[in-house]
């Protein structure tokens, strides 16, 4: 079946613009998680949604950061007022069990 | 954010040769999960631990869940080619909660 799918795949901005990031789940995978990982570094935690709700959004790095999920499927990141420390691949991942999270192919945003 | 000590940090080997590496924490987690990242692409699922003391194979792949709950390993028998990646440990406090990586280890395979 279908995995995750995440888009745009790349994404060059200059800073100081927005950005939107879309992630489509598994289908029927209730919980949706956000993850960033930079250059040389392991992925950091940034919110998981159960259904449309986010009970976890500690790892959201600042208050430029926000995400949405909709009808229990898609979900957006978005990031405002890009800065270079922005630059990573943002990768999504969902999850039917309580357990085993499966995550898409990433996007890698680049702040110029 | 926390990070897992994975060691080791990278490794050479050459094919048919056995791998081995490790995770470990301060913290107790419930689950562990091992994950295999390729470039450009996101991490894939390899084993899924729930138990402490569980030993779990897939493969070429046994991971271990530690007694302790605080550690972990990866073993690959007689590698291949295609074993050549980054891979991830990544430990669950609980149900339905975000992961805590590891800090990976880069594998090299030669022929």
């Amino acid at each position: 079946g279908a995995g995750v799918s995440q888009s745009p795949s790349n994404k060059v901005t200059e800073k100081g613009k927005d950005v939107e990031l879309r992630c489509d789940p598994i289908s029927g995978h209730t919980a949706l998680y956000w993850y960033r990982q930079s250059l040389g570094q392991g992925l950091e935690f940034l919110i998981y949604f159960q259904g449309n709700s986010a009970p976890d959004k500690s790892g959201l790095p600042s208050d430029r950061f926000s995400a949405e999920r909709t009808g229990g499927s898609v979900s957006t990141l978005t990031i405002q007022r890009t800065q270079q420390e922005d630059s990573a691949v943002y990768l999504c991942a969902s999850s039917l069990s309580e357990y085993e999270q499966y995550f898409g192919p990433g996007t890698r945003l680049t702040v110029t | 954010g926390q990070q897992l000590n994975q060691s080791p940090q990278s490794m050479f080997i050459q094919e048919g040769e056995d791998v081995s590496m490790n995770c470990t924490s301060s913290s107790i987690f419930n689950t562990w999960l091992w994950y295999k990242q390729d470039p450009g692409e996101g991490p894939v699922l390899l084993i899924a631990l729930y138990k402490a003391g569980e030993l779990t194979s897939n493969g070429r792949l046994t991971a271990q869940f530690g007694i302790t709950r605080k550690d972990s390993f990866l073993n690959i028998s007689a590698s291949i080619p295609s074993d050549v990646g980054i891979y991830f440990c990544a430990g669950q406090p609980g149900t339905a909660s975000k992961l805590t990586f590891g800090t990976g280890t880069r594998l090299q395979v030669t022929l």
